[in-house]
């Protein structure tokens, strides 16, 4: 089966730009969550939504926005890119908000 | 919410078991302990949560002391490919129905020939 995809794998982006990360999550999972991970730290939570509505938001200014359609896929828009944002982007899905979260491979961007 | 702390570090043989230990003392009786590894730049792996009881599965084996005061993931025949970044998270409840993970710094094992 396939797991969590996101797409893409890597990104270049300058400052101001605005970028959009996408999730596919495992097949049957209503719920996804989207991760901030800075080189060198633990992942941060940004998001999670379950059944298209946004059920959770972590400390992150309102730049950061997701959103998540009808298949359950997930896009989370970044604007006003900063330098501060390079980061490795995870998306984890899981059956509903309660249960496991399995991760995707991530999308590092780097903000030039 | 709970923290959890662990080791910043630890070396193992490889082949031999690997012992992983996480204290989260301020655990509620509903929360849940989650494992998690992450070998270099790729995402988070589960491999075994716990409430109360001691759980096994094909990657690994989790010890939740009486208390659940702390817990210990093992790794029975490490190899080199479990090199990586070990997360212990005690999971929140649900409040506000969402659930989110919250990250230390884990502890990064090396499984050494």
């Amino acid at each position: 089966d396939a797991g969590v995809t996101q797409s893409p794998t890597h990104l270049i982006k300058t400052r101001g730009q605005q970028v959009t990360l996408r999730c596919s999550p495992i097949s049957g999972h209503k719920s996804v969550s989207w991760y901030q991970q800075v080189l060198g730290q633990g992942p941060q939570f940004i998001f999670q939504y379950y059944e298209k509505e946004e059920r959770g938001r972590g400390n992150f200014p309102d730049r950061f926005s997701a959103r998540q359609f009808p298949n359950y896929s997930s896009e989370l828009n970044v604007n006003a890119l900063l330098l501060g944002d390079s980061a490795l982007y995870l998306c984890a899905s899981s059956w509903t908000f309660e249960e496991t979260q399995y991760f995707g491979p991530g999308t590092r961007l780097l903000v030039l | 919410d709970a923290k959890t702390t662990q080791p910043p570090s630890m070396d193992c043989a490889e082949g031999r078991a690997a012992n992983l230990p996480c204290n989260h003392s301020t655990i509620s009786g509903n929360e849940y302990v989650y494992w998690y590894r992450q070998i270099h730049s790729q995402g988070p792996q589960y491999i075994i949560h716990g409430l109360k009881n001691n759980e096994t599965n094909e990657m690994a084996s989790l010890i939740i002391t009486e208390d659940r005061k702390s817990s210990t993931l093992i790794l029975p025949h490490a190899t080199l490919r479990d090199t990586a970044v070990y997360y212990c998270i005690v999971r929140p409840h649900a409040s506000g129905g969402y659930n989110k993970l919250i990250f230390g710094a884990g502890t990064r094992l090396a499984v050494h020939p």
